[in-house]
């Protein structure tokens, strides 16, 4: 199976808001409410910020928001701050009993 | 606090044997299902395998399935990947990750630092 597709890379100033897509099928992303995001600085462990495609985690901040419609997830973050700064990873629950990850967006806080 | 501590992973020849382990601590490990993620150089991250909380049930990646093999130990509170014939684009590193519940690691809310898998002649 291909990887989820998401832009390779997004940018913004601190205090814009951007937002990372993730596209997959109606067999993975558009069949199921299991999309998650992850941020990740490189070194070290991946961290969870959206579960089911909109809940946030106890600890994550409010700044983080997630969506679906159709085939496509987006993850938003608002007020971007320079600690924002990472790789963000979508997953899917798929048809075939298994996870796929996107490609990957690195964000860059301009 | 949840602590998943990898090791075993090294460099090993092509066609090669590997077996990692990860090590769970701050949680009741046999309430859990388990997953294996990696990332190879300059990659991004790949869901591997991951197993239910009981050990039942086991679920592979297609470019994986065959070749290794995830168990767990609950009294050790320990979790394994098993992995045969190695090839190149194996060589990544290998997280192992804690999902929501425990029949499911669909979410994975903790992983580990990740350890490294170098598969070269």
């Amino acid at each position: 199976q291909s990887a989820l597709t998401q832009p390779a890379s997004v940018s913004g100033s601190p205090g814009q808001s951007i937002t990372i897509s993730c596209t997959g099928t109606s067999s993975d992303v558009g069949g199921y409410k299991y999309v998650s995001w992850y941020q990740h600085h490189p070194g070290k462990a991946p961290k969870l910020m959206i579960y089911e495609v909109s809940n946030r985690p106890s600890g994550v901040s409010n700044r983080f928001s997630g969506s679906k419609s159709g085939n496509t997830a987006s993850l938003t973050i608002s007020g971007l701050q320079a600690e924002d700064e990472a790789d963000y990873y979508c997953s899917s629950y798929t048809s075939s009993t298994t996870v796929l990850f996107g490609g990957g967006t690195k964000v860059t806080v301009l | 606090e949840v602590q998943l501590l990898e090791s075993g992973g090294g460099l090993v020849q092509p066609g090669g044997s590997l077996r990692l382990s990860c090590a769970a601590s701050g949680f009741p490990f046999s309430a859990y299902a388990m997953t294996w993620v990696r990332q190879g150089p300059g990659k991004g991250l790949e869901w591997v395998s991951a197993i239910i909380d009981s050990g039942g049930a086991t679920f592979y990646a297609d470019s994986v399935k065959g070749r290794f093999t995830i168990s767990r130990d609950n009294s050790k509170n320990t979790l394994y990947l098993q992995m045969n014939s190695l090839r190149d684009d194996d060589t990544a590193v290998y997280f192992c990750a804690r999902g929501r519940n425990a029949m499911s690691s669909v979410t994975i809310d903790n992983w580990g630092q990740g350890t490294l898998v170098t598969v070269s002649s």
